[in-house]
């Protein structure tokens, strides 16, 4: 059984265009946590949310709303793709918010946007 | 969370011990240090956390200085499956994101 999983795997669009990545983790866990990878691999959290209330949201635009409809799920919406929105993002969970507490991360989905 | 340095790269045999540096002179009392690994195209998995004492698990140990300016994940004994970039963080009180640096890119020679 996969902990934490994303879908889809891969995300080929068009500048503009509105998409949705989806995550779910099965660990029970409370908090779960968007992180970006561009490029250059730099790995930046983006969103945290802790009992389905957003916690961390980092410098990211408005076009990027996560939406949380029960603990075990954290989608990612994207409205109006741009081309620097093309990177690697990754869904993460943790059972708290302790710094003593671990993160599992999910595969990541590949967007790529033209 | 305070700022770590690690070696950009480093390259090691098949089958022997690896030591990881990572240095965090500006680390703060309640700050714990946390190792995660990621392998090529792969999340990133975590890899070990500690305080102050030393710790081990299946994977690893880390060993941190007494004054906890600095710490070493070491790799008792290294196989091709190991090759990834090791990331040095450190996590403060409160914190919830993890800050990913750099990263050390090991890279193991059969």
């Amino acid at each position: 059984d996969t902990a934490v999983s994303q879908t889809p795997k891969y995300l080929v669009t068009q500048m503009g265009n509105d998409k949705s990545i989806k995550c779910e983790q099965n660990l029970g866990h409370d908090t779960m946590y968007w992180y970006k990878q561009d490029s250059k691999k730099f790995l930046k959290i983006m969103f945290s949310y802790n009992n389905k209330e957003l916690i961390i949201n980092e410098t990211v635009p408005n076009r990027f709303s996560p939406k949380s409809p029960d603990k075990a799920h954290l989608n990612l919406h994207i409205n109006s793709l741009e081309l620097g929105d093309s990177a690697v993002y990754f869904c993460a969970s943790s059972q708290g918010r302790l710094n003593n507490n671990e993160q599992f991360f999910g595969p990541g989905t590949r967007l790529t946007v033209l | 969370d305070a700022k770590t340095t690690q070696p950009n790269s480093m390259e090691s045999n098949e089958e022997e011990p690896v030591h990881l540096p990572c240095n965090h002179s500006t680390i703060s009392g309640t700050d714990y240090i946390h190792w995660y690994r990621q392998l090529p195209s792969q999340g990133p998995e975590y890899v070990i956390h500690g305080l102050t004492s030393n710790v081990n698990n299946r994977m690893a140990s880390l060993a941190i200085a007494e004054d906890r300016k600095s710490s070493t994940l070491i790799l008792h004994r290294a196989t091709l499956r190991d090759a990834a970039v090791y990331y040095c963080i450190l996590r403060g009180g409160g914190a919830d994101g993890l800050t990913f640096g750099k990263g050390t890119h090991l890279i193991i020679q059969p």
